[in-house]
């Protein structure tokens, strides 16, 4: 069955550092892929989303790239800043016999950022 | 716009005891999901409900674990009887229909099971 898989954490950058959280996947169709961030207590967000092969998602500096060849959509930003401490999980999306969507998440990446 | 709403936050019941939990949906959204994630890992879904048919509920434990959404808007989530292992956040989410694959999540209800 569909999979995703990331990098274990907690991941500690000082501010200012770049940020790489690789993220790769197991699909049998053509997902979409997602990023989504969990801040302390709060429920999931979607950060960026890619449909299809080559695209980029973009979003408050993060960026990723959706990589067919490799199955990979890592997440990267040039300069993390301590609101960036968060939870960091990346996902796919992939259509169903019945058409429906259902969202496969891996198990989460922890960042955080020291000043 | 009002994003999802999920009530209580917070719950904290002993053992045994019968707990549930609610989610109002983004206005509009026709397909409402509830995920359950144990701590350290991503969501997992447990049901899906189109309007008020529940047409996904493979990962939903029966024997304990109920829901409704008798109207096709709120949902109402439902242990009975509660074990130490249920301990874990219940996430709710919608989307506007099931062949929109983008959802849109609430705050979550973390629940301690003693």
């Amino acid at each position: 069955g569909d999979s995703v898989t990331q990098m274990e954490g907690p991941v500690t950058l000082s501010e200012e550092a770049f940020l790489t959280i690789n993220c790769t996947y197991t699909a049998t169709g053509y997902p979409s892929l997602f990023w989504y961030v969990q801040y302390p207590g709060e429920g999931l967000q979607l950060l960026l989303k890619a449909t299809k092969a080559d695209d980029k998602g973009s979003n408050k500096g993060f960026e990723a790239t959706y990589r067919k060849e490799t199955t990979s959509f890592h997440l990267e930003k040039g300069s993390v800043q301590v609101s960036d401490s968060a939870v960091y999980f990346c996902a796919l999306s992939d259509k169903s016999a019945d058409s429906s969507y259902k969202l496969i998440f891996g198990s989460g990446t922890r960042l955080l950022v020291r000043p | 716009e009002a994003g999802v709403v999920q009530s209580p936050r917070y719950k904290i019941i002993e053992k045994k005891q019968p707990v549930a939990f609610w989610c109002n949906p983004i206005s509009g959204h026709n397909t409402l999901y509830w995920y359950l994630q144990n701590l350290g890992q991503g969501p997992e879904l447990l049901i899906r409900y189109e309007n008020e048919e529940a047409v996904d509920d493979s990962q939903l434990p029966k024997d304990r674990f109920s829901a409704e959404r008798l109207k096709g808007v709120d949902s109402t989530l439902k242990i009975q009887p509660a074990e130490l292992g249920d301990s874990a956040v219940y996430l709710c989410a919608s989307s506007w229909t099931y062949e929109y694959n983008e959802q849109f999540f609430g705050p979550g209800t973390r629940l301690t099971v003693l």
